[in-house]
């Protein structure tokens, strides 16, 4: 089964300044990746997807990620962050073959102004 | 379209009793899948539902349980409740195998 790997539960960042949330993955199978973001008591909302096509993935709110298979990794980036970008970030890898959707453990963004 | 769709939003219960958490998926999304999620355990993965079928299980205690109905809508039922189970359960729905998952909000279970 696939797994995922956040390397960082916390990352503490100024306004304005640029920020990279890492995600690495493990699978035996080609997989599908996303990064979600949760604010506090509510669900998680879906910020980005890699499905095939261009390594290079734009989402939601400014942020975007790049598909690496070779160092198997999904890292979540934005150039410019705000205050309101202050939430929990969430990692996922599922088999395109079920919908068996794994999670990272997550990364605490704080935007400090 | 309207969104998933969770009932109650919160819940107290007592240890012993049990509970039943409700999900309404987006329509014509007929996979339904259940996460606990706790600030020791992260987000883990309950049950995933399509077509009225358990297609999906993770590694529960046989107290957690659910079902789907034939428009989609899936109840979670927990059994003799622990201290333990209190979390937030969230449910997400999706359209087709391995694409992304859309959430509800979420309930917020207090077992005391």
């Amino acid at each position: 089964a696939q797994s995922v790997t956040q390397l960082d539960s916390q990352v503490p960042v100024f306004e304005e300044a640029p920020v990279e949330l890492r995600c690495n993955y493990s699978s035996s199978v080609s997989v599908y990746l996303f990064w979600y973001v949760q604010y506090p008591n509510q669900g998680l909302q879906l910020l980005l997807k890699y499905l095939s096509g261009s390594t290079l993935v734009k989402g939601i709110n400014g942020f975007e990620a790049e598909f690496n298979k070779s160092q198997t990794s999904f890292h979540l980036r934005k150039p410019s962050v705000h205050i309101s970008d202050t939430a929990e970030y969430f990692c996922a890898v599922s088999d395109p073959n079920n919908n068996d959707m794994r999670f990272g453990a997550g990364t605490r963004l704080t935007v400090k102004p | 379209k309207a969104g998933v769709t969770q009932t109650p939003r919160y819940l107290i219960k007592t240890r012993g009793q049990q509970v039943t958490l409700s999900c309404s998926p987006i329509s014509g999304h007929r996979s339904v899948s259940w996460y606990q999620q706790t600030p020791g355990q992260g987000l883990q993965f309950l049950f995933e539902y399509f077509s009225e079928t358990q297609r999906n299980k993770g590694n529960f205690p046989g107290r957690f349980s659910g079902r789907q109905f034939s428009n989609s809508r899936s109840e979670m039922n927990v059994s003799t409740l622990e201290l333990g189970d209190s979390a937030l359960y969230l449910c997400a729905s999706s359209s087709y195998l391995g694409y992304e998952q859309y959430f509800g909000p979420g309930t917020r279970l207090t077992v005391t």
